[in-house]
């Protein structure tokens, strides 16, 4: 297994337009989480999935976001009419459902530049 | 809402220890972690701590947790380039993904 995967690495979009970002976890984590990460600063929690189930979103995640893991494996996160307040790197993690804390895999991030 | 405070720099010489602190205000935590993110990466998973217990060794890492002050601190010995990168202390809850508050990271240079 390689990994948490996220696609695209980069994305790069005018102010106004949608985007969608995949991220495909390690098989077999039934957990994932999605993170916003500003330069300078620590992850921040934006939602998290127990299989397909939408368990906890954070106020962060305005209308214009919308998460969904349809089938409980790779998840999307879509942000309608971006601002440029929404440039940043957005990671996506896993974990195993089995493990009683929540020890997290991380991706690579998707760095989103709104012009 | 909860905090979690980290100094933004930290540098040390190659062979020495690095002390990594971090302070936090959720008495509820339970899980406490470490991770550490190199340029262009996503963050990796270094080790953890249960909040009843106030030390764990793991190779060169030595978790330290003073529960009562509500700090953690990470010390790598023997400390290489490798180890150069950004460290971010994580206190989190069992009940709840969402109380997972990362802290502002560390940023560990090494010297010659």
């Amino acid at each position: 297994d390689t990994g948490v995967s996220q696609d695209p690495r980069h994305k790069i979009t005018k102010r106004g337009q949608n985007v969608t970002f995949r991220c495909d976890p390690i098989s077999e984590h039934n957990r994932l989480y999605w993170y916003r990460q500003t330069l300078g600063q620590g992850p921040e929690f934006l939602t998290y999935f127990q299989n397909e189930a939408q368990l906890e979103k954070s106020r962060l995640l305005s209308d214009r976001f919308s998460a969904e893991r349809p089938k409980g494996s790779f998840s999307t996160l879509e942000i309608q009419r971006t601002e440029q307040g929404d440039s940043a790197m957005y990671l996506c993690a896993s974990s195993p459902s089995d493990s009683n804390n929540y020890e997290q895999y991380f991706g690579p991030g998707t760095r989103l530049t709104v012009t | 809402g909860e905090d979690v405070e980290q100094s933004l720099f930290l540098s040390v010489r190659e062979g020495d220890s690095s002390v990594i602190n971090c302070t936090y205000t959720d008495s509820s935590s339970t899980y406490l972690y470490w991770y550490k993110q190199e340029p262009g990466a996503g963050l990796q998973l270094l080790t953890y701590i249960f909040s009843n217990m106030d030390m764990k060794q793991d190779q060169r890492l030595t978790v330290l947790l003073n529960k009562k002050d509500k700090h953690l601190s990470l010390r790598i010995a023997d400390t290489q380039t490798g180890d150069s990168a950004i460290y971010f202390c994580a206190p989190g809850q069992y009940s709840s993904a969402s109380k997972i508050i990362f802290g502002s990271g560390t940023r560990l240079s090494i010297r010659p």
